[in-house]
């Protein structure tokens, strides 16, 4: 286990709903990244945040939107829900710090339908 | 963007048969790591290579990073069904600050009993 909480682990909803998935990452790190992995597909990168600021965005519209806490865990609100929104939701914990690169571990996702 | 092409994207093989997936990019990298992905799961860390030429073993999987860094391949010799699963590479592009991992499209293996 990465020690990576994600909840809730399944969600459902409808076209234009909002919603919020959380993440707690591993205990001594800083930095969060989320991902969306369709079916079939690998992880699309959303968007990263390194000590509570957004350090990189993916092709990713505005109403997918994030949030990292003092605890460095983190939030991703996706508003005004699509279709295609549907897929699994990662999150991914790691230390950034000086020029190491940094290891991603991850958590157990949020499967995310919307009806 | 930046892309990371990885091939094959299917591979079925007979178990005790070797498997290779591999991954280019079109730029120098500054690291590769790759990860496998059970089905129903999520991406698990298995490896770094940051060093040019360099070759990494993991019991029955051998990883390399090319000469030019700018390729990497994974090998599994004498597939096991627990070898099921989706491979993936991620890789650090080596300009400038930003290290977001570029993940590759998966190879998915499915090795038959």
């Amino acid at each position: 286990e990465t020690g990576v909480t994600q909840s809730p682990t399944h969600l459902i909803k409808t076209r234009g709903q909002q919603v919020t998935l959380r993440c707690s990452s591993q205990s001594g790190h800083n930095t969060v990244s989320w991902y969306q992995q369709a079916l079939g597909q690998g992880p699309q990168f959303i968007f990263q945040y390194y000590r509570e600021e957004e350090n990189g965005r993916g092709n990713f519209p505005p109403r997918f939107s994030g949030l990292q806490f003092p605890n460095y865990s983190s939030e991703l609100n996706v508003n005004a829900l699509e279709l295609d929104d549907s897929a699994l939701y990662l999150c991914a914990s790691s230390l950034m710090s000086g020029s190491s690169t940094d290891t991603q571990y991850f958590g157990p996702g949020t499967r995310l339908t919307v009806l | 963007g930046q892309q990371v092409m990885q091939i094959p994207q299917y591979q079925h093989v007979q178990e005790g048969e070797d498997f290779t997936t591999y991954c280019n990019s079109s730029t120098t990298l500054s690291n590769i790591q790759w990860y496998k992905q059970r089905p129903g799961g999520h991406p698990v860390f298995l490896i770094q290579l940051v060093k040019s030429g360099e070759v990494k073993k993991q019991k029955r999987l051998t990883f390399q990073f090319g000469e030019a860094k700018k390729n990497s391949s994974l090998h599994i010799t004498a597939t096991q069904t627990t070898d099921v699963g989706t491979y993936f590479c991620a890789a650090v592009p080596n300009a400038g600050n930003n290290r977001k991992l570029i993940w590759g499209l998966g190879t998915s293996l499915a090795v038959n009993p």
